[in-house]
C-alpha cells in the first residue's frame, strides 16, 4: 500500500536553530510531492510541489528537496511565526485523483 | 479573492439528525474533495469529484454522501450522523486533479453527541 510517512512527529527549535523535516514515501510512479503548512484551526496552505528527484524549491526560510525515496523541508534560521504543522502529501499514481497525506510534523519555534 | 468557503464553521448535533456541510469555490476548479482530520490519523479523504456529476469514494466514505450538481458547489451530507463522525472537516479544490495544488476551506468542526 502506498504510504507517506513524516518524522519526527514534533520538533521544538530555538529561534535561529536550523533543522529539517522528513517525508518518506513509498508511492510508486510518483506524480508530485506536496508540502503544506497548517496553522491551528485552519485549513492547510500550499507551500511547494516537487516532481522529480533532485528538484529544489525555496520560499523565504523554507527549502524543499526531493530524492527518489524522500523529501526534506529545510528550515533555515526559523522564527516563532514558522510554528505550525507541516504536511506532505503524494497523489495516488493510479487514479490520479486521491491525495494521501502524512500525519504531519508539528514545529514549535521558541523566541 | 480566490477561496473555498465552508459552512458552518462549527456544528454540534445529535445522533441521527441529518446534516449538510456546504462547500463552495470561486476559482472554476474542476476537482473538489472532502477530508476529515483526526488526532493521530491525519487528513483522510472522504469523497472526491473530478467534475460535475462525477464523484467517487476516497479512503473513508462510510456514513457520508456527496453531490456535484454545479461546478462551484460540493456539499457533504451526513444522513444519520454518529459520534464517530465527530471530527474536523475540510473541503478542498484544485484546478484539474489530485496532483495539482489544492486550496482548502477554513474547516468545519463537527461534534455529534
Amino acid at each position: 500500500e502506498d504510504q507517506v510517512t513524516q518524522s519526527p512527529e514534533a520538533l521544538r527549535l530555538q529561534e535561529g536553530e536550523s533543522s529539517s523535516l522528513n517525508c518518506s514515501y513509498t508511492v510508486s510512479g510518483l506524480r508530485g510531492l506536496f508540502w503544506y503548512r497548517q496553522d491551528p484551526g485552519k485549513g492547510p496552505e500550499f507551500l511547494f510541489t516537487l516532481y522529480s528527484a533532485g528538484e529544489e524549491k525555496e520560499k523565504e526560510r523554507l527549502k524543499a528537496t526531493l530524492t527518489k525515496k524522500e523529501s526534506f523541508l529545510h528550515i533555515t534560521a526559523p522564527k516563532p511565526e514558522d510554528s505550525a504543522t507541516y504536511l506532505c502529501a503524494a497523489p495516488d499514481p493510479g487514479a490520479n485523483s486521491k491525495l494521501t497525506f502524512g500525519k504531519g510534523i508539528t514545529l514549535s519555534v521558541r523566541p | 479573492e480566490a477561496q473555498v468557503t465552508q459552512n458552518p464553521r462549527y456544528l454540534i448535533t445529535v445522533t441521527g439528525k441529518k446534516l449538510t456541510v456546504t462547500c463552495s469555490q470561486n476559482m472554476n476548479h474542476e476537482y473538489m474533495s472532502w477530508y476529515r482530520q483526526d488526532p493521530g490519523l491525519g487528513l483522510r479523504q472522504i469523497y472526491y469529484s473530478m467534475n460535475v456529476e462525477v464523484t467517487d469514494k476516497g479512503d473513508v466514505p462510510e456514513g457520508y454522501k456527496v453531490s456535484r450538481k454545479e461546478k462551484r458547489n460540493f456539499p457533504l451530507i451526513l444522513e444519520s450522523p454518529s459520534p464517530n463522525q465527530t471530527s474536523l472537516y475540510f473541503c478542498a479544490s484544485s484546478f484539474l486533479s489530485g496532483n495539482t495544488e489544492a486550496f482548502f476551506g477554513q474547516g468545519t468542526r463537527l461534534t455529534v453527541v
